[in-house]
């Protein structure tokens, strides 16, 4: 069975400009979500995605969207990067039907704004 | 308030002892509970998870819950110095929200040799 995988693993990029971070979901796993981890502090929700809609968010300003696909893969775009943006992104997938379902995350993508 | 506290540590044990990690929530309605053990560099990766109040035990590691004091705690039994790492205490947002984690910031742990 094939985890959640995440792309790229590295990113560096510099204010103002826009990035698109990527997550396939576990076999099986029809939502998705994405958390923010800043260093030295826990992961923060970023929002998550069931049924192609975003289904919950975080207190995250619009600039941070998400998409999420047929095959419940999904995306996070950021634009207007800002230096507090560097962190560690974090997917993670879950069943919808299955409330209490721990959720496993990928690797991540580091994310370094200059 | 934060929602999830933890002791940020560091903690530091002996090879062999008993490391013991405490979280509280404020939130009365957290209906799950999760710890993650995430090594430098590297993503959380889930070690328990527990919904019950009293004891689960899996291995070297003991889940405890007490929902009337809010507080969720994780025994490291016989520490090695590969558990060494930063542990994440999170808690589920209640039902009728959309599902999330919530994260206490970590407690740094250290088991010497």
């Amino acid at each position: 069975e094939t985890g959640v995988t995440q792309s790229p693993t590295h990113l560096i990029k510099t204010r103002g400009q826009q990035v698109t971070l990527r997550c396939s979901s576990q076999s099986g796993h029809n939502t998705v979500s994405w958390y923010q981890q800043a260093l030295g502090q826990g992961p923060q929700f970023i929002f998550q995605y069931y049924r192609e809609e975003e289904n919950g968010r975080g207190n995250f300003p619009p600039r941070f969207s998400g998409l999420q696909f047929p095959n419940y893969s999904s995306e996070l775009n950021v634009n207007a990067l800002e230096l507090d943006d560097s962190a560690l992104y974090l997917c993670a997938s879950s069943d919808a039907g299955a409330q209490n379902q721990p959720q496993h995350f990928g690797d991540g993508t580091r994310l370094s704004i200059l | 308030q934060k929602e999830v506290e933890q002791n940020s540590g560091p903690l530091s044990v002996p090879e062999g002892a008993i490391a013991s990690l405490n979280c509280t929530y404020s939130d009365r309605g957290s209906q799950s509970f999760f710890w993650y053990r995430q090594y430098s560099g590297k993503s959380p990766e889930l070690i328990m998870f527990i919904y019950s109040n009293g004891d689960k035990e899996d291995g070297r590691f003991t889940a405890q819950l007490n929902k009337a004091s809010q507080y969720v705690s994780l025994l490291i039994r016989d520490s090695q110095p590969s558990d060494s790492a930063t542990y994440l205490c999170a808690v589920n947002v209640p039902p009728g929200s959309a599902r999330q984690l919530t994260f206490g910031s970590g407690t740094q742990l250290t088991v010497l040799p």
